[in-house]
């Protein structure tokens, strides 16, 4: 079982629909991080999280520590944010950061 | 321009042949970190580096080196290359540790090697 867990591992949305990417992890961290891969390939941070909810522009990232539990939510979604998201959790104690396998989303016009 | 380089782009290699990664960045981070992206595992760390001459291993260190002799750069080393390091590379690099002891903020990630070994 990985530490990190991301669902779903695809989704497909219409243009406008809210989105919400899963990340569950085993172990206890420090701070978990969101990132943006480009279809090109390049990786982009959106966010780190060690507790409570951030917000960027269409972009909100919540954790909720005790369930060791983070969400990604879109809002009023659009095709430039196809992309896959992944999540990344520092653990505690060390330096290490563990990858989920990423959420491919593909959003239609 | 902040940003994160890696040279090269592209490589295709033999079995065995030394190589080495160069990854280099001008945002005066103290943290830096190389990773590798495989299809169906994603993204996994190789090692990564808190400070000059302070570098530990990360989830799959197995056949590779790296240094940290300055702080601008952190080469990654293959020493003899094997099929089974045919990956995506990423080299990043954070500013220091928090100041209240947490993980730095933001990562930048440099634009990716793709190494092919034969």
């Amino acid at each position: 079982k990985n530490e990190v867990e991301q669902s779903p591992q695809n989704l497909t949305a219409q243009e406008g629909e809210f989105i919400t990417i899963n990340c569950s992890y085993s172990v206890g961290i420090s701070a978990l991080h969101w990132l943006q891969q480009h279809p090109g390939g390049g990786i982009v941070s959106l966010f780190m999280l060690s507790s409570g909810k951030k917000k960027h522009g269409r972009l909100i990232a919540t954790i909720n520590i005790q369930e060791k539990h983070s969400s990604l939510h879109i809002t009023a979604s659009h095709p430039r944010d196809s992309a896959v998201y992944i999540c990344a959790a520092h653990s505690f104690g060390n330096e290490k950061l563990t990858f989920g396998t990423g959420t491919r989303l593909t959003i239609i016009p | 321009e902040a940003q994160v380089t890696q040279n090269p782009r592209y490589l295709i290699t033999v079995t065995g042949k030394k190589l080495t990664v160069t990854c280099s960045q001008n945002m005066n981070h103290e943290y830096m970190s190389w990773y590798r992206q495989d299809p169906g595992l994603g993204l996994r760390q190789i090692y990564y580096s808190m400070n000059v001459e302070v570098t530990d291993k990360g989830d799959v260190p197995e056949g590779y080196k790296v240094s940290r002799k300055e702080k601008r750069n952190f080469p990654l080393i293959l020493e003899s290359p094997s099929p089974n390091q045919t990956s995506l590379y990423f080299c990043a690099s954070s500013l220091e540790w928090g100041l209240a002891g947490g993980p730095p903020d933001t990562q930048y990630f440099g634009p990716g090697t793709r190494l092919t070994v034969l």
